[in-house]
């Protein structure tokens, strides 16, 4: 069964440091997204990506945030400089339209020491 | 606004009980979907059921079911004869027709449910 995979599946970086996260969604899917959940805490919704561009963001993803569908297959999320609070566990997920259900990744869990 | 209130933060029952996670919604639109996902404790986010607004009927997978009432704009999910294998957080989500380009999903709090042997 198609399936959304992330990797790594666990990162540790020092505060200040560039991190991508990857992810390839399921082949025939168009919409895809970044959600991340702090520990214990809902998920939240980051990013949303049609159409080789963003089509909507949360006020959680600011400039320190990019997202990339660099060559048809793999859909990155990058943080700049990371900070403390952005030790999450960070989804990717897709669609096949955007009325139907998402399928998520397995997550990153990104700690920020 | 849309919003998903999950009022149980945790249930704790003993195996084979029935139990029924509770889901309330707002929303501004006449066309949404209401989703529940299920996150174990290895963390995945599982997907278990879509439903939308025009769909009132109840729907039953296996020892599954989910009661969708747009009068009291709730979408509870009861698990029958529950097992050790149910005990995860379940998460309630909507996504609204018109809530932007790519209808992002706004999840509930979640309920995490123990189940007991």
């Amino acid at each position: 069964e198609p399936e959304v995979t992330q990797t790594p599946s666990h990162q540790v970086t020092q505060m200040g440091q560039e991190v991508i996260l990857r992810c390839v969604p399921i082949s025939n899917h168009l919409y895809f997204y970044w959600y991340r959940q702090i520990l214990g805490q809902k998920v939240e919704f980051l990013v949303s990506f049609y159409n080789n561009e963003i089509s909507e963001k949360s006020e959680i993803f600011d400039d320190q945030f990019s997202v990339e569908r660099p060559d048809g297959s793999n859909f990155t999320l990058k943080i700049r400089s990371t900070k403390l609070e952005d030790s999450a566990m960070y989804f990717c997920a897709s669609r096949e339209q955007s009325t139907t259900e998402a399928f998520f990744g397995q997550g990153t869990r990104l700690t920020v020491v | 606004a849309q919003k998903v209130t999950q009022a149980q933060t945790e249930i704790s029952v003993v195996e084979k009980e029935d139990v029924t996670l509770d889901c309330v919604y707002e929303t501004r639109d006449t066309t949404y979907y209401l989703f529940w996902y299920k996150q174990p404790p290895s963390g995945e986010l599982v997907f278990l059921i879509r439903r939308n607004s025009f769909d009132e009927q109840n729907e039953i997978s296996g020892r599954y079911s989910w009661n969708f009432q747009k009068s009291t704009s709730s979408f509870n999910f009861t698990i029958t004869a529950s097992q050790v294998v149910d005990s995860a957080v379940y998460f309630c989500a909507l996504s609204e027709r018109y809530g932007g380009a790519t209808n992002k999903l706004i999840f509930g709090t979640g309920t995490l449910l123990a189940i007991q042997p």
